[in-house]
C-alpha cells in the first residue's frame, strides 16, 4: 500500500489549525493507520492509532480521522513544539509502509 | 521505565555484514510484536521487518528479503537483526520499536553505514 501525503511542507503560525492528509492506494486494513510526529535527531513519536485514537499521553489537540483511503490528522491551536516532520503508516498489512512525510513550519 | 536501546551498528563495505541488537526493560518483551524500521540521512522512515511474539509470524521489506533475518530472544529480552549482502541503499539509522497499536515505543537507534 503506497502512502501519499499532502501537503509536502505547510507554513503556519502559532495558534492557527493545521490540517495534514494521508490517502492510501487502497483501503487499509482495520482502519489500521498510524500518524507520527518527528523531530531533528529523534525517533518518531505515536502521536495517532486506529485512525483516529490518541496515544497516551498525546494532547487533545491532536486528532486523527478518516477510513478507507483518506485520512487526516487535524492539530489544533498549534504550540512551537508541533513544528516538526509528520508521518502517517499503516500497519494492517506488510509491508507496513509509511507516507513520505509533511513539514510542519512556523 | 519502558525502554529499548539498540546496538551494533557500524561502518561496513558493500557486501557486508552487521548484526544489531535491540535489548528491552520495562516492560513484559515476549508479550509484544516488535519491528525494525530504518531511516535514510534526510530521508522518512522506512519499515523493514516484524516478528510476533512467538515467531509465528515475520514479515520483510521486499528489498531486504533474502539477505536480513529478524530474530527475538524472550528469554534475554532482545530483538536481532542479522544484514547480510549489505549495499549503500542500506545505510541509516536503525530503530527498534514495539508494536501495539502503531509503533508506540522506539530505540534512539543505531547507525549503519555501507560505504567503500
Amino acid at each position: 500500500i503506497v502512502l501519499t501525503q499532502s501537503p509536502g511542507t505547510l507554513s503556519l503560525s502559532p495558534g492557527e489549525r493545521a490540517t495534514l492528509s494521508c490517502r492510501a492506494s487502497q483501503s487499509v486494513s482495520g482502519n489500521y493507520l498510524a500518524w507520527y510526529q518527528q523531530k531533528p535527531g529523534q525517533a518518531p513519536r505515536l502521536l495517532v492509532y486506529g485512525g483516529s485514537l490518541r496515544a497516551t499521553a498525546i494532547p487533545d489537540r491532536f486528532s486523527g480521522g478518516g477510513s478507507g483511503t483518506e485520512f487526516t490528522l487535524t492539530i489544533n491551536r498549534l504550540e512551537p513544539e508541533d513544528f516538526a516532520v509528520y508521518y502517517c503508516q499503516q500497519y494492517g498489512s506488510p509491508p507496513y509502509t509509511f507516507g513520505q512525510g509533511t513539514k510542519l513550519e512556523i | 521505565e519502558v525502554q529499548l536501546v539498540e546496538s551494533g551498528g557500524g561502518l561496513v563495505k558493500p557486501g557486508g555484514s552487521l548484526r544489531l541488537s535491540c535489548a528491552a526493560s520495562g516492560f513484559t518483551f515476549s508479550s509484544y510484536t516488535m519491528n525494525w524500521v530504518r531511516q535514510a540521512p534526510g530521508k522518512g522512515p522506512e519499515w523493514v521487518s516484524s516478528i510476533s511474539t512467538t515467531n509465528t509470524f515475520i514479515y520483510y521489506l521486499d528489498s531486504v528479503k533474502g539477505r536480513f533475518t529478524i530474530s527475538r530472544d524472550n528469554a534475554k529480552n532482545s530483538l536481532y537483526l542479522q544484514m547480510n549482502s549489505l549495499r549503500a541503499e542500506d545505510t541509516g539509522v536503525y530503530y527498534c520499536a514495539r508494536a501495539a497499536a502503531g509503533l508506540g515505543v522506539w530505540g534512539q537507534g543505531t547507525l549503519v553505514t555501507v560505504s567503500s
